[in-house]
């Protein structure tokens, strides 16, 4: 079945410091993939996503790159704030009968400090 | 535009006890979502509807739990009885249409469901 692993937190870092969270998956399909946040007490927000092969989402300074031959999609950010500590979680969706069912990995907390 | 209407927003029960949730998506949404998220793993696809109609339950405990959304707008999801194990946070999202792929799911606040 479809899955996603993304690598194992929690990740602590440093204001302006460069972040990258790993994210590989599996499927059976084509997959579009994403990436959710969390901030503390708030629902799940799309934060960026990718649709094809070689395609570049990027939003609020974090960029993924969809990368078919590796099974990759990591999430990367020139320099953190603060105000991006949350929970960050990598989904695909492929289509089908489930079309719109995400397949999320188990989350990355982000702690950045000043 | 409102977002994705959840409550209650927290509940704590006794283990065998009922319990309730109501959502109201987004509207005009004609795919609404029920996920549950338990402490430290991704959310997981409970049950998806099209309009009223279900169109995977597959991940549903069917012994305990439940689901409705009648008149294709809100929806009700149930665990009847509860056990330890359904401690979660259980999160409703919707879709303009779910079965065309680019349309973005917006995801409610959640409730967190404490069984003791």
């Amino acid at each position: 079945g479809d899955s996603v692993t993304q690598m194992e937190g929690p990740v602590t870092l440093s204001e302006e410091a460069f972040l990258t969270i790993n994210c590989t998956y599996t499927a059976t399909g084509y997959p579009s993939l994403f990436w959710y946040v969390q901030y503390p007490g708030e629902g799940l927000q799309l934060l960026l996503k990718a649709t094809k092969a070689d395609d570049k989402g990027s939003n609020k300074g974090f960029e993924a790159t969809y990368r078919k031959e590796t099974t990759s999609f990591h999430l990367e950010k020139g320099s953190v704030q603060v105000s991006d500590s949350a929970v960050y979680f990598c989904a695909l969706k492929v289509g089908g009968t489930s079309y719109g069912k995400l397949t999320f990995g188990q989350g990355t907390i982000l702690t950045v400090h000043p | 535009e409102a977002g994705v209407a959840q409550s209650p927003r927290y509940k704590i029960i006794e283990k065998r006890q009922s319990v309730a949730f109501w959502c109201n998506p987004i509207s005009g949404h004609a795919t609404l979502y029920w996920y549950q998220q338990i402490l430290g793993q991704g959310p997981k696809l409970l049950i998806q509807f099209q309009n009223n109609g279900v169109v995977d339950d597959s991940q549903l405990p069917k012994d305990r739990f439940s689901a409705e959304r009648l008149k294709g707008v809100d929806s009700t999801l149930k665990i009847q009885p509860a056990k330890l194990e359904d401690s979660a946070v259980y999160l409703c999202a919707s879709s303009l249409d779910g079965t065309k792929a680019y349309n973005e799911q917006f995801f409610g606040p959640g409730t967190r469901l404490t069984v003791l």
